[in-house]
């Protein structure tokens, strides 16, 4: 069974550009979860999703900030018009039901140039 | 809300002593508790868990003990490794609160030869 898989694992964008990041969680896992850790700080969760839904987005930024979970394919963050301020490691994370731990994918680190 | 709080690092330790990583929580419910594990460049690892007051969660000669009178999580380990040395976050998942999940800010652990 492979873990939750991440990509790109480096992502590279110059100011306004738009980043697309990518999860695919564990097989049989519907419950993904993403979060941003900035240098020497802890993890800060974003958003929490559910096959085509959007549980809770209180850890999203209300502008540029997307997320999404398809029925078929892998759960998309999307930043538009990125800034410094943006540049982290993100990191999913998928568990099969909401009340169980969960599972890190290896995180995509974004340098926002 | 609930909250998790950490013992500040870097911890630093000579291989083979004893480690204690302290952990207190504030919850509504009743969590689950978890530490996870970061080595370098990595994504998060669940270390160990436990779901109820007196259980004791182990793994790798780490282990924790849920202590419901002190809300406390401390992890120990009788005699490190170097290959020990990573960043270990405490986190609880509180049913009444979505489950989504709460971290702590992360402890460094380094050990020296």
């Amino acid at each position: 069974n492979a873990g939750v898989m991440q990509n790109p694992r480096h992502l590279v964008r110059r100011r306004g550009q738009e980043a697309r990041l990518r999860c695919s969680p564990m097989k049989g896992h519907s419950h993904v979860y993403w979060y941003r850790q900035l240098p020497e700080e802890g993890l800060k969760f974003m958003v929490y999703l559910q096959k085509e839904n959007i549980i809770d987005e209180s850890g999203m930024p209300k502008e540029r900030f997307s997320a999404e979970f398809p029925k078929e394919g892998p759960s998309i963050l999307r930043i538009q018009q990125v800034v410094r301020g943006d540049s982290a490691a993100y990191f999913c994370a998928s568990s099969p039901r909401g009340e169980l731990e969960q599972y890190f994918g290896p995180g995509t680190r974004l340098t926002v140039t | 809300g609930n909250s998790v709080t950490q013992m500040e690092g870097p911890v630093t330790l000579s291989e083979e002593a004893f480690l204690t990583i302290n952990c207190t929580y504030t919850a509504t419910g009743y969590p689950s508790l978890f530490w996870y594990v970061q080595y370098p460049g990595e994504g998060l690892q669940l270390l160990l868990k436990a779901t109820k007051a007196d259980d004791k969660g182990s793994n790798k000669g780490f282990e924790a003990t849920y202590r419901k009178e002190t809300t406390s999580f401390h992890l120990e380990k009788g005699s490190v490794q170097v290959s020990d040395s990573a960043v270990y976050f405490c986190a609880l998942s509180d049913p009444r609160g979505s489950y989504i999940p709460t971290f702590g800010r992360g402890t460094s652990l380094i050990v020296h030869p």
